[in-house]
């Protein structure tokens, strides 16, 4: 029962480098999301994909993009590595999407276990 | 737009001993309300929800958290705690209508000590 697959589990890069970070999850969930973590912020959303084929931007969505690839995988890329990037990610899943529409309903969401990620 | 302040960003405490971890909202609409854990090297996991009905919830492994709507408070309680509670806990919000993804607080670091 792997629930969310998040990889690799740390990275360093160089400014102006970039990457992708893979996330999967077999859960059969229609949302995924994108949520970065700061010292004293909290988690912030990056990006987000409701269903399958779609995504749309969260709170902090520069120097990102994103790719549902199909049910299962969401990844998350950098084009161009800057030192504000340095964080941990966390990927996460939903059954339902960002938004709720029936009361009562099953709202949790699902956490990969981060990717710490340095920019130099 | 929505809001959640937790007001202290560490809490320390004697295992045994009673802890509240605090977490205040703004929200222009009506709300869900959440309390997440993060283990250290792990991945937050939901400890419990509000979303309507009894303004006191329980969650796992003891915790509980009440909805005070006129304070616009979601505090969360534990009566003793133990060692393995020591952690990171996060206050989150959603609106409880239309498009709705969570707001997370700052997050609260919990530890216990002997």
């Amino acid at each position: 029962n792997a629930g969310v697959t998040q990889t690799p589990k740390f990275q360093v890069l160089k400014t102006g480098q970039s990457m992708t970070l893979q996330c999967a999850q077999d859960m059969n969930h229609n949302s995924m999301y994108w949520y970065r973590q700061d010292p004293g912020m909290g988690l912030r959303l990056i990006y987000y994909s409701a269903s399958e084929g779609t995504t749309d931007k969260g709170e902090v969505p520069n120097g990102y993009n994103v790719s549902r690839l199909n049910k299962r995988e969401f990844s998350l890329r950098l084009e161009s590595a800057a030192p504000s990037q340095t964080s941990v990610y966390f990927c996460a899943s939903s059954e339902t999407g960002p938004w709720f529409a029936r009361r009562g309903e099953n709202e949790k969401l699902f956490f990969g276990s981060g990717t710490q990620l340095s920019v130099l | 737009a929505q809001s959640v302040t937790q007001l202290d960003s560490q809490v320390p405490v004697f295992e045994e001993a009673p802890v509240e971890l605090r977490c205040n909202y703004s929200s222009s609409v009506s709300v869900y309300l959440f309390w997440y854990v993060q283990y250290p090297n792990q991945g937050l996991q939901l400890l419990l929800k509000y979303l309507s009905g009894s303004t006191l919830v329980k969650g796992i492994n003891g915790f509980e958290a009440e909805f005070n709507k006129s304070q616009t408070s979601f505090h969360l309680r534990k009566p003793s705690v133990h060692i393995s509670d020591t952690a990171e806990y996060f206050c989150a919000v959603s609106g409880a209508a239309g498009r709705r993804a969570l707001t997370f607080g700052s997050g609260t670091r919990l530890q216990v000590q002997p």
